[in-house]
């Protein structure tokens, strides 16, 4: 049962353009969201972050929005850059986990210039 | 050193023997954890260390798996009687504080044939 799920494996999106990557989780206790970004034969990096309490954090380039009502948040990247093509995580924690984090599968951002 | 170490990096072995995969946590980081990636899934959680205290080990998937971290530093996972499932790749973060503080190493790629 994936409690999170990032439905597109890949985008692909001209440079200078806004990627926006999706998310959507099921568990309703899930208060703080994350999403890291890998290149290959790295390990993930943290990327930007949002607390429940709050539906947009931006952080230069990338903002996070959060829906709790339609359990959904997004990752917009803008303007594109070729060095963001990348495995980009969506990741949730609830009090309930601890410290654990529940990964989505992920989904490859290709940017073309 | 500088970042979170996996050691090997790739490992090829044949169902039924054991394997031993290392971890060095940056050094201060008191939170250990392993994930793994299987082909075309999230990260998964295995294992969590904190401090001290008693490890999380609700994420390991059989008794073919354990884990322990020596001195409060360096960790090994060990598989048992590996299996042809158990082929991920097996990703190591360590934390100060927090999610944002995750830092992942590179991982270790095992392809059990």
């Amino acid at each position: 049962d994936q409690q999170v799920k990032q439905n597109s494996p890949s985008l692909s999106v001209q440079e200078g353009r806004i990627s926006i990557l999706n998310c959507d989780y099921t568990n309703s206790m899930f208060d703080y969201f994350l999403w890291y970004k890998k290149y290959p034969a790295e390990g993930p990096t943290f990327l930007i972050s949002i607390s429940s309490i709050k539906d947009k954090n931006e952080d230069g380039r990338f903002t996070v929005f959060l829906n709790k009502s339609a359990k959904h948040l997004s990752l917009h990247i803008v303007p594109s850059q070729p060095g963001d093509s990348a495995v980009y995580f969506c990741a949730a924690s609830a009090m309930e986990y601890g410290n654990k984090l529940v990964f989505g599968a992920g989904t490859i951002l290709r940017v073309k210039s | 050193g500088a970042g979170v170490s996996q050691s090997p990096s790739n490992k090829v072995t044949e169902k039924g023997k054991d394997v031993e995969l290392r971890c060095d946590p940056i050094s201060g980081h008191t939170a250990l954890y392993w994930y793994r990636q299987s082909l075309g899934q999230g990260l998964e959680f295995l294992i969590y260390f904190q401090g001290n205290s008693a490890p999380d080990k609700s994420g390991l998937p059989s008794d073919r798996f354990s884990a322990e971290r020596t001195g409060g530093s360096v960790s090994t996972l060990t598989i048992q009687r590996t299996q042809q499932e158990d082929s991920a790749v097996y990703l190591c973060a360590s934390s100060r504080s927090g999610f944002d503080g995750y830092t992942f190493g590179s991982g270790t790629r095992l392809t059990v044939v």
